[in-house]
This record gives structure tokens, C-alpha cells and sequence, in this order.
């Protein structure tokens, strides 16, 4: 069974540009969480959707959105980025919203 | 009070010992627990997944849960280099959001 799958795992961009950032879930899974991890912050949640509507939001800024597909791939933007943007974004899925399995991952670099 | 505390540790142990990580917490809505371990530049990878209070085994590896005392606790025996990594405890109620907690995670070293 294939696991979750982030692309790209590694990003390098610009203050001021834009990203989407790409999760495919496990086959099944309806639920997709995107969390962004920091060395002082850890894991923080970023919002979760489920059967393609928003169900939970974190405390982060409009400039970070989400959608998700009727296949459940899940997609998150970051518009006008910031040097504090750098981190690793992480994409989880789940059955209903249980036990939640990660991707790899995907490192961004603001410079 | 934030609502899932972990030390950071680094907690450093020779091989071969027991090893303890705890994570304690506010919310009693929370029923579902779980331990991560995540390995440097990867991500978190789910080890044990628990409901409510009781012990939970799997191999090398025990989950506890004391909802009295909103402690949870993942022991190891027999600890290897291997299971050098950072271990992140997280919860969520399932009932009204759905929304999983994390705590900020153990820095783990296995000396050899």
C-alpha cells in the first residue's frame, strides 16, 4: 500500500513569491492535514480537509490556503512569502480523522 | 497552560537500557493517543496509537495512558542506536474536532 507522497521535497523561493505545495494521500483516505514544523515551534497544524471541505483551521495567516480534490489529493498555498516561512511542511492523511500517517515532507527555503 | 507539554530533552541513555518519554496534557476530552518517531530531515512515522486509559504493547515498544493524571508514557526496552530519533507525543478528542495535538518532541540518543 503506497504511503503519503509530498511534492516537491525540496523548494527554494523568494520573499515575496507564491508556492503550492502538493499531498496525495494513502488510497482510502479522506482526511488530509497540513502542519508546518519549525526547530522552536514544532509541529504546527495548519488546517485539515475532509471530503473536500475545510473542516479544522489553525492559527495562521490568509496568505496560507488550502484545497482538497474528490481523489482527496490535497494542495496548500503560501502567497507573498516571508523569510519566517522557512520550514518543513508536512501532510498527514487519515481514515476519518484517527491515527494519522505522514509524507516525507516538504522542505521550503525562503531567501 | 499549553494544552500538550513534552520535554525536549536531549535525553541520552547507553544501549541496551529502558527508556522513558512522557507527555502530560490538559484537556480531558482527549481519548486518542499516539507516539511518533521521526528520524532527521523525515517525517513522522506513527508507532502506537492508544483510546483511553490501559497499556499498549508492540514488540520493543509499551504505550501507557493514565487519564486520571493526564500522563502518557511510551517506554522502550532494550533501546538501540537505531532508535536514536525525535519522538513526539499527540492526542485529540475525535468527539468535537477531530484535530490532533502534538507535543514539540524528545531529542532521544541511544549511546552505543
Amino acid at each position: 500500500k503506497a504511503g503519503v507522497t509530498q511534492t516537491p521535497r525540496y523548494l527554494i523561493k523568494t520573499r515575496g513569491q507564491q508556492v503550492t505545495l502538493s499531498c496525495s494521500p494513502i488510497s482510502g483516505h479522506r482526511s488530509v492535514s497540513w502542519y508546518q514544523q519549525t526547530p522552536g515551534q514544532g509541529l504546527q497544524f495548519l488546517f485539515e480537509y475532509f471530503s473536500e471541505t475545510q473542516r479544522n483551521k489553525g492559527n495562521f495567516p490568509g496568505r496560507f490556503s488550502g484545497r482538497q480534490f474528490s481523489n482527496s489529493r490535497s494542495e496548500m498555498n503560501v502567497s507573498t512569502l516571508e523569510l519566517g516561512d522557512s520550514a518543513l511542511y508536512l501532510c498527514a492523511s487519515s481514515f476519518t480523522g484517527g491515527e494519522a500517517f505522514f509524507g516525507q515532507g516538504t522542505r521550503l527555503t525562503v531567501v | 497552560q499549553k494544552e500538550v507539554e513534552q520535554d525536549p530533552g536531549p535525553l541520552s541513555v547507553p544501549e541496551g537500557a529502558i527508556v522513558s518519554l512522557n507527555c502530560t496534557y490538559s484537556n480531558s476530552a482527549f481519548q486518542y493517543f499516539m507516539w511518533y518517531r521521526q528520524y532527521s530531515r523525515k517525517g513522522p512515522e506513527l508507532l502506537m496509537y492508544t483510546y483511553s486509559s490501559g497499556n499498549k504493547e508492540d514488540g520493543r515498544f509499551t504505550a501507557q495512558v493514565d487519564k486520571s493524571s493526564k500522563y502518557i508514557s511510551l517506554f522502550i526496552r532494550d533501546s538501540q542506536p537505531s532508535d536514536s530519533a525525535t519522538y513526539l507525543c499527540a492526542m485529540s478528542d475525535m468527539n468535537r474536532d477531530d484535530k490532533i495535538i502534538f507535543g514539540k518532541g524528545t531529542r532521544l540518543h541511544i549511546l552505543p
